[in-house]
C-alpha cells in the first residue's frame, strides 16, 4: 500500500526566503505526483502536476522535482510573501488510478 | 466556467438522518471522485467514477452510496449518518481516471458536515 509522507508538518519562515518542501513515498510505482494548495476552510488549489516521466516542472515562483528511484519530490517556492501562506498538499497517482495524498505542511510566511 | 461546484457548503445532522451531497463540474471531465478530509488523516477517497455510467468503491466506502447521474454529476448519499462520518467532503475531477494526458484533479470548495 502507497503511503505519503509530507515533513515538517509546520514551516514558519520570514517574507522573501527561499524554502523546500518535501513529499515521500514508498511505492516508486506511480504515474503522477500533484502539489495543492489549500487554504483554511477551503478546497484544494492545483499547483503543479509531474509526470512519472518528467523530472521537474515549474511555475512562477513554485518548482516542484520528482525523483521516483528515491521516492522523493520537493517543492521549492522561491522569495516567499505572506500570501503564501497555506497548507501544502502531495498526492500520488499510481497505475491504478487512485491517489494517496500526504498530511500536508503548513506554511507560515511572516512579513 | 465555475469548475467544481458542491451543494451544501455546510449541514448538520442528527444520528441516522440521511442526505445527499451534490457536485458538478463544467470541465467535460470523464472522472470523478469523492474524498473526505479529517485531521491526521490525510484526505481518503470514499468512490469514484471513472467515466459515465461506472462507479467504484474507494479506501473507505461503508456507510456511502454514489450516482453517477450524468456526465456532470456524481452525488454522494448518507443513508443513516453516525457521528464517525462527520468530516470535510470533497468532490473532484479529472479527464481521465488513469492513463492519457495529464490527468490533473481539480477540486471543489468542499461540504461541511457534522454529525450529532
Amino acid at each position: 500500500k502507497q503511503e505519503v509522507t509530507q515533513i515538517p508538518a509546520a514551516l514558519s519562515v520570514p517574507e522573501g526566503e527561499n524554502l523546500v518542501l518535501n513529499c515521500s513515498f514508498t511505492d516508486s510505482a506511480i504515474y503522477n505526483l500533484q502539489w495543492f494548495r489549500q487554504d483554511p476552510g477551503k478546497g484544494l488549489t492545483s499547483l503543479l502536476l509531474i509526470q512519472s516521466s518528467q523530472r521537474e516542472q515549474t511555475s512562477g515562483r513554485l518548482n516542484a522535482s520528482l525523483d521516483k528511484s528515491s521516492g522523493r519530490s520537493t517543492l521549492y517556492i522561491a522569495a516567499s510573501q505572506p500570501g503564501d501562506s497555506a497548507t501544502y498538499l502531495c498526492a500520488v497517482k499510481g497505475n491504478a488510478g487512485k491517489s494517496t495524498f500526504g498530511d500536508g505542511t503548513t506554511l507560515t510566511v511572516k512579513p | 466556467n465555475a469548475g467544481v461546484t458542491q451543494t451544501p457548503k455546510f449541514q448538520v445532522l442528527k444520528t441516522g438522518q440521511s442526505m445527499t451531497l451534490q457536485c458538478a463540474q463544467d470541465m467535460n471531465h470523464n472522472s470523478m471522485y469523492w474524498y473526505r478530509q479529517d485531521p491526521g488523516m490525510g484526505l481518503r477517497l470514499i468512490y469514484y467514477s471513472a467515466s459515465e455510467g461506472t462507479t467504484d468503491k474507494g479506501e473507505v466506502p461503508n456507510g456511502y452510496n454514489v450516482s453517477r447521474l450524468n456526465k456532470r454529476e456524481f452525488s454522494l448519499r448518507l443513508e443513516s449518518a453516525a457521528p464517525s462520518q462527520t468530516s470535510v467532503y470533497f468532490c473532484a475531477s479529472s479527464e481521465y481516471f488513469s492513463g492519457g494526458r495529464t490527468n490533473e484533479q481539480f477540486f471543489g470548495p468542499g461540504t461541511r458536515l457534522t454529525v450529532l
